[in-house]
């Protein structure tokens, strides 16, 4: 059974750097083929993806946001982490990592965490 | 950047209704289309892979179709647990693209 759950601030202030986690179990992230995305979604609004990091430690980037993002991979701890620097009023979002293999769709999710930015 | 979007943005309708909701991708995608359904406040749930694969455990009265730019997911009868918004992405290349969601009413 495959689960992921995210963890972190919960609010965090303008300029600071966010880090969140993504703790997952019922799979390997040194498997063929398997990655994991982060995307976010501000309220009431759209989904956004953002990052995807690959079992080969392929990574890739949102555009407009390559510059703030880091996605890493620790394989022994069965986590990813995406840290954003310079994180804004309008990066308030529940940010979401899921699960993908063989492709770029997303077959299982973590359940989300809601950051605020607010001073 | 390939960007994807769907019609209607809502649509109101009745249990047992067939339900259809359309997304455009702005250059081909060949069939690199999946399709999610959300509910408020839980995370988007896999219905279609590959425009017209049904992810597994997921009725078979959901069903996607096209190929290249224009994709359609049908609900054949809606259900009262299918009042949701539903959105598509393209898979085909980086970045990827969610459609703007398309939110299921009842009417």
């Amino acid at each position: 059974q495959i689960t992921l759950k995210e963890s972190g601030p919960t609010l965090v202030k303008p300029t600071q750097t966010l880090t969140l986690t993504c703790t997952f179990s019922g799979f390997s992230l040194s498997t063929s083929g398997v990655g994991v995305g982060w995307i976010r979604q501000p309220p009431g609004k759209a989904l956004e993806w953002l990052a995807l990091i690959y079992w080969d430690d392929d990574k890739r980037y949102s555009p407009s946001l390559k510059s703030r993002l880091t996605i890493t991979k620790d394989t022994s701890k069965n986590q990813v982490v995406l840290t954003m620097t310079n994180m804004d009023p309008v990066d308030t979002a529940t940010y979401y990592c899921a699960h993908t293999r063989y492709g770029v769709h997303f077959d299982y999710w973590g359940q989300g965490t809601l950051v605020t930015v607010s001073s | 950047d390939i960007q994807m979007t769907q019609s209607p943005s809502s649509v109101s309708a009745s249990v047992g209704d067939r339900v259809t909701i359309t997304c455009r991708a702005s250059q081909g995608i060949s069939s690199w289309l999946a399709w999610y359904q959300q509910k408020p406040g839980k995370a988007p749930k896999l219905l279609i892979y590959a425009a017209s694969s049904l992810q597994s455990g997921v009725p078979s009265r959901f069903s996607g179709s096209g190929s290249g730019t224009d994709f359609t997911l049908t609900i054949s009868s809606l259900q009262p647990e299918d009042f949701a918004t539903y959105y598509c992405q393209q898979a085909n290349s980086f970045p990827v693209a969610f459609g703007q969601g398309t939110k299921v009413e009842i009417k």
